[in-house]
């Protein structure tokens, strides 16, 4: 079985330049992740859906960076315009959204920015 | 929110045992008790959840003490192969919209 697939794996943009990944979940899962993991630090989640709804966006800035997920399988992160700060990598996560604690998410491998 | 703290690094042997502690004063009620392995390059991989008391699969055991404010990630007869940075992850899954927080990670350095 596939696991969770992102793309580009690799990203040098310029600063103010627009950028956008890309996550499929694994197939199935109705619960979807965007974490950003700056160098030497744990995940940060961005946001997270449950099928095709945000439920928890409160960590996003909202300013520059949007995500959609319009039919509740694959997802896109945008950030326009990107900065310095943003160089980080942005990893997706999937799981199968049940109730409860059986919630194990399954990591893509990520998409390393880099804004110069 | 269940701000969580470990040790930034760890050093071991082949062949032992090791322990790694997450601190998390503030868990919520509803929230469980998660541990990742990431190695370089990759995305984090599940090792084992619990929400209290003790939890055992084929690689690890975690243990909760009764007050839920610690946890204790427990890798038996470690090899080469488990140098990675682990980290704990204190979050709801139970309510839509609880928070996820990761802590900010051990780096595992095992040694022949």
């Amino acid at each position: 079985e596939a696991g969770v697939v992102q793309s580009p794996r690799y990203k040098i943009i310029e600063k103010k330049q627009p950028v956008a990944f890309w996550c499929n979940p694994i197939s199935g899962h109705n619960t979807l992740y965007w974490y950003l993991q700056n160098l030497g630090q744990g995940p940060e989640l961005l946001i997270r859906y449950e099928n095709e709804e945000a439920v928890d966006d409160s960590q996003l800035p909202k300013d520059r960076f949007s995500a959609e997920r319009l039919k509740g399988v694959d997802s896109t992160l945008k950030i326009q315009p990107a900065e310095l700060g943003d160089s980080a990598v942005y990893l997706c996560a999937s799981s199968g959204g049940l109730a409860g604690g059986d919630n194990e998410q399954f990591f893509g491998p990520g998409t390393r920015l880099t804004v110069l | 929110l269940a701000k969580t703290t470990q040790p930034i690094s760890m050093d071991s042997y082949e062949g032992q045992e090791v322990n790694i502690t997450c601190s998390h004063n503030n868990i919520a009620t509803n929230d469980y008790i998660t541990w990742y392995q990431q190695f370089p390059s990759q995305g984090p991989r599940f090792i084992i959840q619990g929400y209290k008391t003790k939890v055992t699969n084929e690689v690890a055991s975690l243990f909760i003490p009764a007050d839920r404010k610690s946890s204790t990630l427990s890798l038996p007869r470690v090899s080469l192969s488990d140098t990675a940075v682990y980290y704990c992850l204190v979050g709801s899954f139970y309510n839509q919209g609880g928070k996820l927080i990761f802590g900010q990670g051990t780096e595992l350095s095992v040694k022949p």
